[in-house]
């Protein structure tokens, strides 16, 4: 069976320091990958998609940027946080022609 | 714009009772799906309804969908406090890679 793994699960980081998280998928080949940003009590905003690996869209301008070294890894990262980068990051996998979205536990960044 | 859109924001009933969410979208689609969040954890896929069914039942959850207006509506039957939860509805993009959350209904069931 497939499952996803996101860490950490939380993160406090102060203003200015970089950061890397980590989105991992078993037990399927070629996934779509995906990450999301949730402000509190609000939807999900999409920041990068991948159909392959080294294939990254960007959904939305800002500072963050996305990688996928691994067939099934992809990398939330960036090199100076702002506070507005505070938020709740999820990682989502999906089969290529369906769209049904299977996603991880997420991660819950504090940037101080 | 926001392809999906839930109304009500939040809702409040109780226990046993029925929940209905509805979901308004802007473009032509070729399926709809509903998620559920529970609070600080990930989305979980509950149903995909496509555009040639009008009506999907799963267990308790049964989903319809109107392209004629746009919308879908997901009832929730004999509600329980583990249904407490925010409901998404998600749209897919043409292309069928990316999906569309809106805001999503923040479901509270009483005990």
């Amino acid at each position: 069976s497939q499952t996803i793994h996101q860490w950490p699960a939380t993160l406090v980081q102060p203003v200015g320091s970089p950061l890397s998280l980590e989105c991992t998928v078993e037990g399927t080949s070629n996934p779509n990958l995906y990450w999301y940003r949730q402000a509190a009590g609000r939807g999900l905003q999409l920041l990068f998609y991948s159909v392959g690996i080294g294939q990254i869209s960007s959904e939305v301008p800002q500072n963050l940027s996305a990688s996928r070294p691994q067939d099934r890894q992809f990398i939330l990262s960036s090199k100076k946080l702002l506070l507005s980068d505070s938020g709740f990051y999820l990682c989502a996998w999906s089969v290529l022609g369906y769209n049904e979205q299977f996603f991880g536990p997420g991660t819950r960044l504090t940037v101080l | 714009s926001q392809q999906g859109e839930e109304d009500p924001q939040a809702l409040s009933i109780q226990e046993g009772e029925n929940a209905t969410m509805n979901c308004s979208y802007k473009t032509s689609i070729n399926n709809l799906q509903w998620y559920r969040q529970n609070s600080g954890r990930g989305l979980v896929h509950l149903i995909l309804i496509r555009s040639n069914e009008r009506e999907k039942h799963s267990g308790r959850l049964r989903v319809t969908l109107d392209t004629s207006k746009k919308s879908s509506s997901l009832l929730i039957t004999a509600s329980r406090a583990a249904d407490t939860a925010s409901y998404f509805c998600a749209t897919p993009e043409t292309s069928g890679s990316r999906l569309t959350f809106g805001e999503g209904t923040q479901l509270t069931v009483n005990p």
